[in-house]
């Protein structure tokens, strides 16, 4: 089954304590991409990988970091969480390029005390 | 003004209704569009991509006015079902392969029975 998953769904942290959410992909995708969603404000870009060693920021990229050392996988690394990344996840992948359909993740809700 | 907006609603309307959602953007370069259905806590999911000459899958139609910068979703014979948040994504191309994509903030949707 074509599918992309984030690991944990659910975390609760600290301020300060690294970690990393885990997106992993089976469709042999090019583009993957990190958001955040918030109410009132949307879905927003955190970063995007165009493909193996190849990423770029997108709308809100700080205090956040990626790697994409392999094609199937991207994680998403906050190196010194705040509350004000307490959020909704979505890690999301695409065959090639913008114009196809993009496959969302099932979210990982973070929350940062 | 915001690059892509949308009436944020709640549209509350009764089982059998026609509703129509209208989405704005603000890059004249955009050139795909999409509609994306997102159910509450849920993943968004591809309703719809959205074509210059129009589009109709089954109950919806989605169509593009370029002189207008806008696109709309139509749907007709409203089911309880199609209850959840409506985003609409505009994409804009900057060349070697980057792209600009830009979620609405989504309009909820809520059928009555």
């Amino acid at each position: 089954e074509a599918q992309v998953t984030q690991n944990p769904r659910y975390l609760i942290t600290v301020t300060g304590k690294k970690l990393t959410v885990t997106c992993s992909q089976n469709m042999n995708h090019e583009y993957m991409s990190w958001y955040r969603q918030d109410p009132g404000l949307g879905l927003r870009q955190i970063y995007y990988s165009m493909n193996v060693e190849v990423t770029d920021k997108g709308d809100v990229p700080e205090g956040y970091k990626v790697s994409r050392k392999e094609k199937r996988n991207f994680p998403l690394i906050l190196e010194s969480p705040s509350p004000n990344q307490t959020s909704l996840y979505f890690c999301a992948s695409q065959e090639y390029r913008g114009t196809d359909t993009q496959y969302f993740g099932p979210g990982t809700r973070l929350t940062v005390l | 003004r915001k690059e892509v907006e949308q009436d944020p609603g709640p549209f509350n309307v009764p089982e059998g209704a026609t509703v129509a959602f209208n989405c704005t953007y603000s890059n004249s370069a955009s050139q795909s569009f999409f509609w994306y259905r997102q159910d509450c806590r849920k993943e968004p999911k591809l309703l719809m991509s959205v074509y210059s000459s129009g589009n109709e899958d089954g109950r919806f139609t989605a169509q593009l006015n370029r002189a207008s910068q806008y696109i709309s979703l139509l749907i007709r014979d409203s089911k309880l079902s199609d209850s959840a948040t409506y985003l609409c994504v505009v994409i804009a191309y900057s060349g070697a392969g980057s792209y600009q994509l830009t979620f609405g903030k989504g309009t909820k949707l809520s059928v009555i029975p």
